[in-house]
């Protein structure tokens, strides 16, 4: 059974600071991962898609990197701004689904 | 290329009434997946449609159904409802080569906010 992680599940930090979420999976046997953001009330908006045969994924300000042996990926989100403020969540495909983590609430202080 | 839509947005039901929740995928997508989001159990997996066919379907009770339209539309129906249904249910899309495993990208709806009284 494919179990997901998120740690902390949450984090307040000020505006331009550096941040990293993590995310950890139990059975490295998976295809990819995917980065997801989630605002308040809102449906889920995917940042990133890491293969399993890829280390890093880069989108502007973001970078996930996939470590399978580990189970583990992380999210480093560069110069945070109050916009960056959300949930991200984890996810790994298992059967036709996507296992989630509980997330990582961020909020980014002015 | 539109997104993925789902009606209605909200929705408040009374227990023991039934509801239908629509969801239209990105053209060209033919895998829809269900999801409920809830404070405390997070997202859980409902069921996944691909061309029709129901590959999967999470832990729910029976009261929980889907289908798939010719186009790829999907609609979700939930009988009896119970206060604990009351959630965020999301649909997502994506292309689904046929695989069984997702490669792709899943593309999320808005979510229809559904309140049972």
């Amino acid at each position: 059974k494919q179990e997901v992680t998120q740690i902390p599940a949450a984090l307040s930090v000020p505006e331009g600071e550096n941040l990293v979420l993590n995310c950890s999976f139990t059975d490295s046997a998976i295809y990819n991962l995917q980065w997801f953001r989630q605002d308040p009330g809102k449906g889920l908006t995917s940042l990133l898609l890491i293969q399993s045969s890829q280390r890093e994924q880069t989108s502007g300000r973001l970078n996930a990197s996939l470590d399978k042996s580990s189970g583990r990926s992380t999210l480093y989100i560069a110069a945070s701004q109050p916009g960056d403020s959300a949930t991200y969540l984890c996810a790994v495909p298992r059967s036709e689904k996507l296992v989630f983590g509980k997330g990582t609430k961020l909020t980014v202080n002015p | 290329k539109a997104g993925v839509t789902q009606t209605p947005r909200y929705l408040i039901k009374t227990r023991g009434q039934q509801v239908t929740l629509s969801c239209s995928p990105i053209s060209g997508h033919r895998s829809v997946s269900w999801y409920q989001q809830t404070p405390g159990q997070g997202l859980q997996f409902l069921f996944e449609y691909f061309s029709e066919t129901q590959r999967n379907k999470g832990n729910f009770p029976g009261r929980f159904s889907g289908r798939q339209f010719s186009n790829s539309r999907s609609e979700m129906n939930v009988s009896t409802l119970e206060l604990g249904d009351s959630a965020l249910y999301l649909c997502a899309s994506s292309f689904a080569s046929g695989g069984v495993e997702y490669q792709e990208t899943q593309y999320f709806g808005p979510g229809t906010r559904l309140l049972v009284l």
